[in-house]
């Protein structure tokens, strides 16, 4: 079975940072690239980030570019999201997941609410 | 950035009916649209993707057609577990990846 957890969403007040994280499980992490997509409230989903199986190659769209940095770890099998200069615009469901090839995967989502 | 447009946004059908949801990109993605279905408190889940291959577990009564730009997921026979919202994705130019609107798929 294949399967991505994040942890790391809560609650944090405008122009903080959070981390979030990612372990996969059940496939060749290190084989893929990985994904950061996103739903704020009543919202759809919005792709946020990218970064290349071995970690050399990243994109991110133009809302969180400068603020967000991905990154990975292949030996912990391991995807992290670093948040930084938060905005009320960026309280949302955080999802890893791999939708760029087949197997499609997708993580359960961790809440970050961004509030004074 | 190719942009996917989904009609309608919200469609109200019984159960047992056949649903209909359309999907169209702003440029050609050949056949590289992949189709979700996402509840409340859920993560998203693949249904279709390579635009009509319906994915590991998912019931036949779900399909996909289309390419280059007209895409359409069919649900044949509505059941309860089907009401949610529907997401259309391209993953044929990017970044960015991009997402439909989405389609709430209601009871009637």
């Amino acid at each position: 079975q294949m399967h991505l957890v994040e942890s790391g969403g809560g609650v944090v007040q405008p122009g903080g940072s959070l981390i979030l994280a990612c372990e996969a499980s059940g496939f060749s992490f290190s084989s893929y690239g990985m994904h950061w997509v996103r739903q704020a409230p009543d919202k759809g989903l919005e792709w946020l980030a990218f970064i290349h199986y071995d970690g050399t190659i990243k994109h991110y769209a133009d809302s969180v570019k400068g603020r967000f940095t991905i990154s990975r770890d292949n030996s912990k099998n391991t995807l992290s999201l670093q948040m930084n200069g938060l905005r009320d615009e960026d309280t949302a469901v955080y999802y890893c997941a791999k939708v760029d090839s087949s197997p499609f995967i997708w993580g359960q989502g961790t809440m970050v609410a961004v509030s004074s | 950035e190719i942009v996917l447009t989904q009609s309608p946004g919200t469609l109200s059908v019984s159960p047992g009916e056949r649903a209909t949801l359309s999907c169209r990109a702003s440029q050609s993605v050949g056949t590289n649209l992949a189709w979700h279905q996402h509840k409340p408190g859920q993560a998203p889940r693949l249904l279709i993707y390579r635009a009509s291959s319906r994915a590991a577990g998912v019931p036949d009564r779900f399909s996909g057609s289309g390419s280059g730009t007209e895409f359409t997921l069919t649900i044949s026979s509505l059941q309860s577990d089907d009401f949610a919202v529907y997401y259309c994705q391209q993953y044929y130019s990017w970044p960015p990846l991009t997402f439909g609107g989405g389609t709430k798929v209601q009871i009637k």
